[in-house]
């Protein structure tokens, strides 16, 4: 089983702190990995997704990926209420096209 | 407007009913995914196609089935035999040369 592992949560943190959201995977041979943002009732939608091991930076987000360590994380920069939501990750295995999800890690950004 | 859409976005079912829920896309892309979530849990794989005439059984095919007869639409019918289809059911689709998966605004299934 291919199984992508997340804190549920939820994580707190004030407003303008940043945000450290983890997640760890348990097929080496993975290739490729995704954020999703999901506000409750709503669908995922991508935030950011990452091929190579290192950091990437887009806005204030930045997504860091260790395949030796068989993680990767993403952080929020000067977090805003509005980052407030549930963040999945989600791993692409070797073989195959379709992506496997961790349950997700709650976020809630306070004022 | 393009994009994906799922209609409809609220859907109640009577025990013993089948039911299909549309997933349509004009984003010319070639794989499509339906998932199930349940609160609190990850999105689980239900079905997969990746070209026309052709699809795959995700980790929780049983009870579901689908079609993909036109490029654009990958319906997917919650059969009696589905014991707890009560869920958010998302589409996905996929374009050939990206291994990125974008959704659909999800349908919410509820057994009455």
């Amino acid at each position: 089983q291919k199984e992508v592992e997340q804190n549920s949560g939820p994580l707190s943190v004030p407003e303008g702190a940043i945000a450290s959201l983890n997640c760890t995977y348990s097929d080496r041979g993975s290739q490729s990995f995704f954020w999703y943002r999901q506000y409750s009732g709503k669908s995922p939608e991508l935030i950011m997704f990452i091929y190579s091991n290192g950091d990437k930076e887009d806005g204030r987000f930045t997504a860091q990926l260790n395949k030796a360590s068989q993680y990767v994380s993403l952080l929020i920069r000067d977090s805003q209420p509005s980052d407030s939501a549930t963040y999945l990750c989600a791993v692409q295995p070797n073989s195959g096209y379709e992506l496997n999800f961790g349950k997700g890690t709650s976020l809630l950004v306070t004022p | 407007d393009g994009g994906i859409t799922q209609s409809p976005k609220y859907l109640f079912r009577k025990e013993g009913q089948n039911v299909t829920l549309s997933c349509e896309q004009n984003l010319n892309h070639d794989a499509m995914y339906w998932y199930r979530q349940d609160p609190g849990q990850g999105l689980r794989l239900i079905y997969y196609s990746q070209i026309v005439n052709d699809f795959q059984k995700g980790d929780i095919a049983e009870g579901y089935s689908v079609s993909r007869e036109k490029k654009e639409s990958f319906p997917l019918t919650v059969t009696s035999a589905q014991k707890n289809p009560t869920a958010f059911y998302l589409c996905a689709t996929q374009g050939t040369l990206t291994d990125t998966q974008y959704f659909g605004p999800g349908t919410r299934l509820t057994v009455l």
